[in-house]
């Protein structure tokens, strides 16, 4: 398994310019998000998905939109950069977490990818 | 609402120290909670967890005890390496699965 990829690595932007960060995972998991590493924030969840064709919001989900149109893959669009969005942005997968009675690590651990860092100028 | 607040970094030791960060949360109910690693240049990696009272999590030397009288789940290591160097984040998951609340991380460098 490849686990959680995302592509690009780096990537640099001008103002204004629009953008897509792919993010695919090979393990049949239902629950992929989106997160942003800034300095001093730790991780911040920008947008998540329990399912193909289900999105929801996250702490932080101004200027992105993302989509969700098979199992693998959950792409993050930037549709106008700006300057803070300067960061770096991780996708995570999971097994959905079923609630109380549930055991087994596959319930609980999130995959993270290596992570794409954003620079807009 | 549900927040993590763990030690200011960084926090620099000798090869074979002993190594605490501590890490406090506020949420409802009875979260999970984990404890992260992230190395250089890397993605971040689950290094332990707990999901109800008293559990203890460990791996790889580490181990954390969800306290639930004291809302804490401090990290533990009797004897630090130098490739243990790396930011450590302490989170919970919240009541409905669907985030991961981080703290704003632990830089931790251990040099032999």
């Amino acid at each position: 398994n490849a686990g959680v990829t995302q592509t690009p690595k780096f990537q640099v932007l001008k103002t204004g310019q629009s953008m897509t960060l792919q993010c695919a995972q090979d393990m049949n998991h239902e629950y992929m998000s989106w997160y942003r590493q800034d300095p001093g924030m730790g991780l911040r969840l920008i947008h998540y998905s329990v399912g193909a064709g289900i999105t929801d919001q996250g702490e932080v989900p101004n200027g992105y939109n993302v989509s969700r149109s098979t199992t693998e893959d959950f792409p993050l669009r930037l549709l106008s950069a700006a300057p803070s969005q300067t960061s770096v942005y991780f996708c995570a997968s999971s097994y959905l977490f079923l609630g109380g009675g549930t055991t087994g690590k596959r319930y609980n651990e999130q995959f993270f990818g290596p992570g794409t860092r954003l620079t807009v100028l | 609402g549900n927040s993590v607040t763990q030690m200011e970094g960084p926090v620099t030791l000798s090869e074979e120290a002993f190594l605490t960060i501590n890490c406090t949360y506020t949420a409802t109910g009875y979260p999970s909670l984990f404890w992260y690693v992230q190395y250089p240049g890397e993605g971040l990696q689950l290094l332990l967890k707990a999901t109800k009272a008293d559990d203890k999590g460990s791996n790889k030397g580490f181990e954390a005890t969800y306290r639930k009288e004291t809302t804490s789940f401090h990290l533990e290591k009797g004897s630090v390496q130098v490739s243990d160097s790396a930011v450590y984040f302490c989170a919970l998951r919240n009541q409905a699965g669907t985030a991961l609340i981080f703290g704003k991380g632990t830089t931790l460098s251990v040099s032999s």
